[in-house]
């Protein structure tokens, strides 16, 4: 089945450092791709839609300056955490929609990255 | 605007009885609903969907849901927890013509040995 991987599974780094975080899609192209924030015990918040070839749409509240979306080919999305603080601590999660979907198919998650920033 | 709404953060079940996590539902047009279950430091699992067709629709570990239009429900069920059930479990609605999904705010499923 369609698998979705995403690296790197834990990150723990110094305020101001900018983290990348990378989702794949293995065995299929994703002309999209989303992007989610979890913070403990709660839901997933959307982020961005991260589309190929194109610039991200971001959500209503979210810094496009600090969450950096990349998706330069059909399997691989990238989210730039830029000069991160201990507040942007969380766990971030890709998924990706199965092709020409029509919106009937699930979409695919990848494992989630913990981003710790001291 | 469409959403799905979970009115119970946490549902503990004992070991072999029958388990229910509730969802309800708003949306404008059919609705295309998604159960995922997120084991501890994981991503989302998808478990089941109701696009159209039988109210009753049947998923992955053992897991059903009943799509209630009247009630405007889509509540999970098993009819006989394992103790591995234990997860967290989201209900979400496909975002009108996009594949953006809109997720419940989760269940924590506790099954009792």
């Amino acid at each position: 089945g369609a698998v979705v991987s995403q690296h790197p599974s834990w990150v723990i780094c110094k305020s101001g450092t900018s983290v990348k975080i990378e989702c794949r899609s293995l065995d299929f192209q994703a002309t999209t791709m989303f992007w989610y924030r979890q913070f403990p015990k709660q839901s997933l918040m959307l982020m961005a839609t991260s589309n190929e070839g194109s610039k991200a749409t971001y959500e209503q509240g979210v810094e496009k300056d600090k969450f950096l979306i990349n998706h330069a080919s059909l399997t691989l999305s990238t989210l730039t955490v830029t000069s991160a603080h201990p507040e942007d601590s969380s766990f971030y999660i890709c998924s990706a929609p199965y092709p020409w979907t029509g919106g009937n198919q699930p979409q695919h998650f990848g494992d989630g990255t913990r981003l710790s920033i001291l | 605007a469409q959403s799905v709404a979970q009115p119970e953060d946490q549902v503990n079940v004992a070991e072999g009885n029958p388990l229910t996590v509730k969802c309800t539902y708003s949306v404008s047009g059919n609705p295309y609903l998604f159960w995922y279950v997120q084991y501890p430091n994981r991503g989302l699992q998808f478990l089941l969907k109701y696009i159209t067709g039988d109210n009753l629709v049947k998923g992955s570990y053992g897991f059903e849901a009943e799509f209630n239009k009247s009630q405007t429900s889509f509540h999970l069920k098993k009819p006989s927890a394992l103790v591995s059930d234990s997860a967290l479990y989201f209900c979400a609605v496909r975002d009108g013509n996009t594949d953006k999904l809109i997720f419940g705010t989760g269940t924590r499923l506790q099954v009792f040995p």
